[in-house]
């Protein structure tokens, strides 16, 4: 059975400070999908990156970065200089699908706090 | 429309009522996916379309849970017989296709059965 931790249930961190949101899985399966949401307080879930499990390249997009290590089954999410507008709760997901990406079992969240 | 519509967006109930639940996909988008989401709770699958195929209900929690696509498109979550545990936020997505592709959420219906 696939699982998603989120060890970290809430962080709160000053402007401009660095923030790295942790995300541990487990599967038996070689082949799957990782994910993270943010989902702002209004509510509606936006995606902000896919992995898949051939691809353990790590990915910077502006601010975000994140840390796929399969050998510690762990695929975390830092953003550097956080802003308040990233105030928000943060999903990290895993489909064992392959070919059912959104069918995806997901962590219980971690809520981020940034305070000016 | 631009995103993912989802209708009521607020939804009081009586235990033991029935609800019926909207979403509205992204014209073109040919997956579509429900999720509920219980208070300080990740997201829990409950089921998804693809195309004409026959859906996929692995995640209804119950029986009186069931969901309905016409014409590949519109869906429509009905719950019946309503508890107080079937509270929650309820969030449809949808996405191109299956493989790997972005999934757009809507931002839910909050349900709250009293």
């Amino acid at each position: 059975a696939q699982k998603v931790t989120q060890a970290q249930t809430e962080i709160s961190v000053v402007e401009k400070e660095d923030v790295t949101l942790d995300c541990v899985y487990e599967t038996r399966d070689t082949t799957y999908y990782l994910f993270w949401y943010k989902q702002p307080p209004s509510g509606e879930l936006v995606f902000l990156i896919r992995r898949n499990s051939f691809d353990e390249q790590n990915e910077i997009s502006g601010r975000y970065s994140w840390n796929f290590q399969k050998s510690t089954s762990s695929f975390n999410f830092t953003i550097t200089a956080s802003q308040v507008v990233d105030s928000a709760v943060y999903f990290c997901a895993l489909s064992e699908d392959f070919d059912n990406a959104g069918k995806s079992t997901f962590g219980d969240g971690t809520t981020l706090t940034v305070k000016p | 429309g631009a995103g993912v519509s989802q209708s009521p967006s607020n939804k009081v109930t009586e235990k033991g009522k029935d609800v019926e639940l909207r979403c509205d996909p992204i014209s073109g988008h040919t997956a579509l996916y429900w999720y509920r989401q219980s208070l300080g709770q990740g997201l829990e699958f409950l089921i998804y379309f693809q195309g004409n195929s026959a859906p996929d209900k692995s995640g209804l929690p119950s029986d009186r849970f069931s969901a309905e696509r016409t014409g590949g498109s519109v869906s429509t979550l009905t719950i019946q017989r309503t508890q107080q545990e079937d509270s929650a936020v309820y969030l449809c997505a949808s996405s191109l296709e299956l493989r790997g592709t972005e999934a757009f959420f809507g931002q839910g219906t909050r349900l709250t059965v009293v």
